[in-house]
């Protein structure tokens, strides 16, 4: 079954320090994969995807995602955390059979002052 | 900006009620979802339509149903409310792939609890 992971239930990262965000994945053929971001009381927002294309992706609020074929993972990455990426993030992959997203079970990444 | 809009932020049901959650989109888009989202779950595809008076089977589609009349608007139905349908409901919208990997659009969410 294709499906994909988010093995850290939370990340805590001081603020102005770089934060990874993991998310690996299992599809046949080829992957297409995305990030959202679900800040306190609304809904989710599209940070960014991948297609096709150069493996480093680049997203919404400075945040970008490392597609790696071999590791099967595409983990999102900031340089420089603020308090304000506090929220709950979500990896998705498109299953290729049906075409519906599967989403990861979401990781809450909390940046502290 | 594509806009996903839900008819309640929060709503309190009892047992046994018929509920109804509806979604707007503004976008013209073909697609529309209804999620539910639950800790340490992350979210479950309970119901999709690709086109007006279409319907498919998500993930987890037992005790509810949906509607579509009309393109812009996908209705969400609990025909009768159970403790275990408590949860955050959440609308999405996209276009039609046609060959590009469009992302959804998300609603703010419906959280719903039945006592």
């Amino acid at each position: 079954a294709q499906s994909v992971a988010q093995p850290e239930d939370q990340v805590n990262v001081a603020e102005g320090n770089p934060l990874t965000v993991k998310c690996t994945y299992s599809v046949s053929g080829n992957p297409y994969l995305f990030w959202y971001v679900q800040y306190p009381n609304r809904g989710l927002q599209f940070l960014l995807k991948y297609i096709t294309g150069d493996n480093l992706v680049k997203g919404s609020y400075g945040f970008e995602a490392e597609f790696n074929k071999s590791q099967t993972s595409f983990h999102l990455k900031k340089p420089s955390a603020l308090v304000s990426d506090s929220a709950l993030y979500f990896c998705a992959v498109r299953d290729t059979n049906t075409d519906k997203l599967i989403f990861g079970t979401g990781t809450r990444l909390q940046v502290f002052p | 900006d594509v806009k996903v809009t839900q008819s309640s932020r929060y709503l309190v049901k009892r047992t046994g009620e018929k509920v109804f959650l509806e979604c707007v989109q503004d976008m013209d888009h073909e697609n529309m979802f209804w999620y539910r989202q639950d800790p340490g779950l992350g979210l479950r595809l309970i119901y999709f339509s690709y086109d007006v008076k279409m319907k498919e089977k998500g993930d987890i589609p037992e005790g509810y149903s949906v509607s579509r009349e009309k393109k812009e608007r996908f209705s969400l139905i609990l025909e009768s409310a159970s403790t275990n349908q408590t949860s955050m409901y959440l609308c999405a919208s996209s276009l039609w792939g046609q060959g590009d990997i469009d992302e959804q659009f998300f609603g703010p969410g419906t959280r719903l609890t039945v006592l």
